[in-house]
């Protein structure tokens, strides 16, 4: 069935060197990925997404790489400060265009130190 | 901030009770989505609704239902409340299109005892 796992649940950086989050999914029938930040007491937060028609997006400071031959997405954030720490969540889709059923992962939680 | 609102904040019922939570979407949006986030957990999908109507739903029970309302504000209702349906409960709202981006509310903190 469908899955989205995270290799590492959590991930300390010292500041201003680079984070690299990972998530394998298992539904080949994905094609659609979305990374999510949520800090304490907060909603998550959409970060960049990615559709499998691409292997690579960026964002300000953020860059998802998507791997379809191993089902493999990662997520680099530069620089990483401080108010990166948060978890991140990937997430897939694999609906139709309407669909909003996005399958979450469990999270990796990143620390910053400084 | 998402301009996604939810209440209440927090809540504590017993095992047993009937629970509604309410959830006001963002402007223009017509499409909410619940997702219910265990501690520790990622969100897990529970319902959509789109102009009133439920447009698919997650591996929930029935006892977990859901009202859309014209101006596209929702509701969830959870029946016979459970221990395990302690969570943060989560709302989404979008706009129906080819995988518009989600913005999430900061859900409602349930806990039942």
């Amino acid at each position: 069935g469908e899955s989205v796992g995270l290799h590492l649940p959590t991930l300390s950086v010292q500041e201003g060197d680079n984070s690299i989050i990972n998530c394998a999914y298992s539904n080949s029938a994905s094609d659609y990925f979305i990374w999510y930040k949520q800090e304490s007491g907060k909603g998550p937060q959409f970060i960049i997404d990615i559709r499998s028609n691409m292997d690579k997006r960026q964002g300000q400071r953020v860059t998802v790489l998507l791997n379809k031959t191993v089902k493999h997405l990662s997520l680099q954030i530069a620089a990483t400060q401080p108010g990166d720490s948060a978890v991140y969540f990937c997430a897939e889709n694999s609906g139709d265009n309407y669909g909003q059923n996005f399958v979450f992962g469990p999270g990796t939680r990143l620390s910053v130190l400084p | 901030e998402t301009g996604v609102t939810q209440s209440p904040t927090h809540l504590i019922k017993t095992r047993g009770q009937q629970v509604t939570l309410r959830c006001s979407s963002q402007s223009g949006h017509n499409t909410v989505s619940w997702y219910q986030q265990a501690l520790g957990q990622g969100p897990q999908f529970i319902f959509q609704y789109y102009r009133e109507e439920e447009n698919g739903r997650g591996n929930f029970p029935p006892r977990f239902s859901g009202l859309q309302f014209p101006n596209y504000s929702s509701e969830l209702n959870v029946n016979a409340l459970e221990l395990d349906d302690s969570a943060l409960y989560l709302c989404a709202s979008s706009l129906r299109t080819s995988r518009d981006e989600q913005f999430f509310g900061p859900g409602t903190r349930l806990t039942v005892l």
